[in-house]
């Protein structure tokens, strides 16, 4: 079955540090590709997305790009705040009839320091 | 406009009794995920719901069930709970089959002691 693999965490950084969080997928199909951001005590909320190969999705100056040929989906930014701080989940959707079915990967905790 | 609300924030319940957990989706929205969060893992897909009928499930015992009314909300119904089901259980909303976005609420604090 479809299943997405996140880097080992927690992550910490400095301010205005480099982020890249990795994300690997396994689909039998052709996937639309997601990240979501979980804040403390709150929901998920959708941070970005990518639905065929080579599209770069960007929001809040994270990005990340549908790598087929690597399956990968990796999140990055350019310089982190301490807003930042987060749980990131990647997550997929199969192509065909899926119906919205979220395949979320473990999770990986970002915390950034002043 | 009102997003995806939860009820209630959090509940606790003993090993062999029931749950019902509510969702009301974003306006608009006129379907309904549910998804089961263990602590320190990602969500793992329940059901899905749509014009009142299941339309798609995960692995998850029968033991779970679900509604979903006329004016789009939706319950979760746990029977039987077993310790293991302690989680965040979250509802997600979208249009149609949600294949693009859907819209997380905040969660259901289940503790089964």
């Amino acid at each position: 079955g479809d299943s997405v693999t996140q880097m080992e965490g927690p992550v910490t950084l400095s301010e205005e540090a480099f982020l890249t969080i990795n994300c690997t997928y396994t689909a039998t199909g052709y996937p639309s590709l997601f990240w979501y951001v979980q804040y403390p005590g709150e929901g998920l909320q959708l941070l970005l997305k990518a639905t065929k190969a080579d599209d770069k999705g960007s929001n809040k100056g994270f990005e990340a790009t549908y790598r087929k040929e690597t399956t990968s989906f990796h999140l990055e930014k350019g310089s982190v705040q301490v807003s930042d701080s987060a749980v990131y989940f990647c997550a997929l959707i199969e192509g065909g009839t899926s119906y919205g079915k979220l395949t979320f990967g473990q999770g990986t905790i970002l915390t950034v320091h002043p | 406009d009102a997003g995806v609300t939860q009820s209630p924030t959090h509940l606790i319940k003993t090993r062999g009794q029931q749950v019902t957990l509510r969702c009301s989706p974003k306006s608009g929205h006129d379907t309904v995920s549910w998804y089961q969060q263990a602590l320190g893992q990602g969500p793992q897909f329940i059901f899905q719901y749509y014009e009142e009928e299941e339309r798609q499930r995960g692995n998850f015992p029968d033991r779970f069930s679900g509604h979903q009314f006329p004016n789009y909300s939706s319950e979760l119904n746990v029977n039987a709970l077993l310790l293991g089901d302690s989680a965040l259980y979250l509802c997600a909303s979208s249009y149609r089959d949600g294949f693009y976005e859907q819209y997380f609420g905040p969660g259901t604090r289940l503790t089964v002691t």
